[in-house]
C-alpha cells in the first residue's frame, strides 16, 4: 500500500488553468473507477471536489473537473481562483477494502 | 443534518494507547461504512482503516495492523479508534469520516473535526 504519487507543487495564475497528476498502479488507480480528489485550506478538514474519478458533488463548481488513463488521474483547475489556493490529495480505493492517499499537491495562485 | 463529534485533544507518553470516539448523527448509523484518517503537523493525509458499521467488520492499513482496533456502538451511535504502542511519530490529528453512499467503501464526504494526540514524554 504506497502512497500515490503527486507532484508536490503546481502553480498558475488567475484565470489560467492548471492540472495535478495522480499515479499509482493496476492495484489502484489503475483498477478501479473509485478515485477522489479532496482540497484543504490550512486548519481545515479536507473537502470532497471530486468521486468517482470525474463526479462532482453538488456545490462544487464546474471548473473542477476529473479524469483518468490507465494508472494516472488528474485533476484540472480551470479559470482559477485565489480561493482554490490549497492542497489537493488524491485517493483511491486499492481493492480488499483498502485504499490510499496520493502524497499531496500545494497550489499556489500566483 | 449529519455530524461526526470527535472527542477532545489527547496527550499520551510514548507505549501508552489512546481511544478516540466520533458519535454520528443525522442518518441512518449502520448503513454508512466509516474510514479513519490522520494527518500529522505539516503532513499528507494517511488512510488508517475503515469498519463496516452494520457488521462491525474492519479493514486496516498495513502499517497499522497490529496497532490499530475500529470499533462501534450501535446503541450510542459511536465509533472509536484505538491506537496502542504510541510513538511520537503518531502525534497527528485524528479523523472519522462518513462514506459518500450507503455500503460504499470508496470515498468520503463528511469528516468529524478532527482529534489531536500528542505523543510526549
Amino acid at each position: 500500500q504506497s502512497a500515490l504519487t503527486q507532484p508536490r507543487s503546481v502553480s498558475g495564475s488567475p484565470g489560467q488553468s492548471v492540472t495535478i497528476s495522480c499515479t499509482g498502479t493496476s492495484s489502484d488507480v489503475g483498477g478501479y473507477d473509485y478515485v477522489s480528489w479532496y482540497q484543504q485550506h490550512p486548519g481545515k478538514a479536507p473537502k470532497l471536489m471530486i468521486y468517482d474519478v470525474s463526479q462532482r458533488p453538488s456545490g462544487v463548481p464546474d471548473r473542477f473537473s476529473g479524469s483518468k488513463s490507465g494508472s494516472t488521474a488528474s485533476l484540472t483547475i480551470s479559470g482559477l481562483q485565489a480561493e482554490d489556493e490549497a492542497d489537493y490529495y488524491c485517493f483511491s480505493y486499492a481493492g480488499s477494502y483498502t485504499l490510499v492517499f496520493g502524497g499531496g499537491t500545494k497550489l499556489t495562485v500566483l | 443534518q449529519v455530524q461526526l463529534v470527535q472527542s477532545g485533544a489527547e496527550v499520551k507518553e510514548p507505549g501508552a494507547s489512546v481511544k478516540v470516539s466520533c458519535k454520528a448523527s443525522g442518518y441512518a448509523f449502520t448503513s454508512y461504512y466509516i474510514h479513519w484518517v490522520r494527518q500529522a503537523p505539516g503532513q499528507g493525509l494517511e488512510w488508517m482503516g475503515i469498519i463496516n458499521v452494520g457488521a462491525g467488520t474492519t479493514s486496516y492499513a498495513q502499517k497499522f495492523q497490529g496497532r490499530v482496533t475500529m470499533t462501534r456502538d450501535t446503541s450510542t451511535t459511536t465509533l472509536y479508534m484505538e491506537l496502542t504502542s504510541l510513538r511520537s511519530d503518531d502525534t497527528a490529528v485524528y479523523y472519522c469520516a462518513r462514506d459518500v453512499r450507503p455500503g460504499g467503501v470508496t470515498t468520503f464526504d463528511c469528516w468529524g473535526q478532527g482529534t489531536l494526540v500528542t505523543v510526549s514524554p
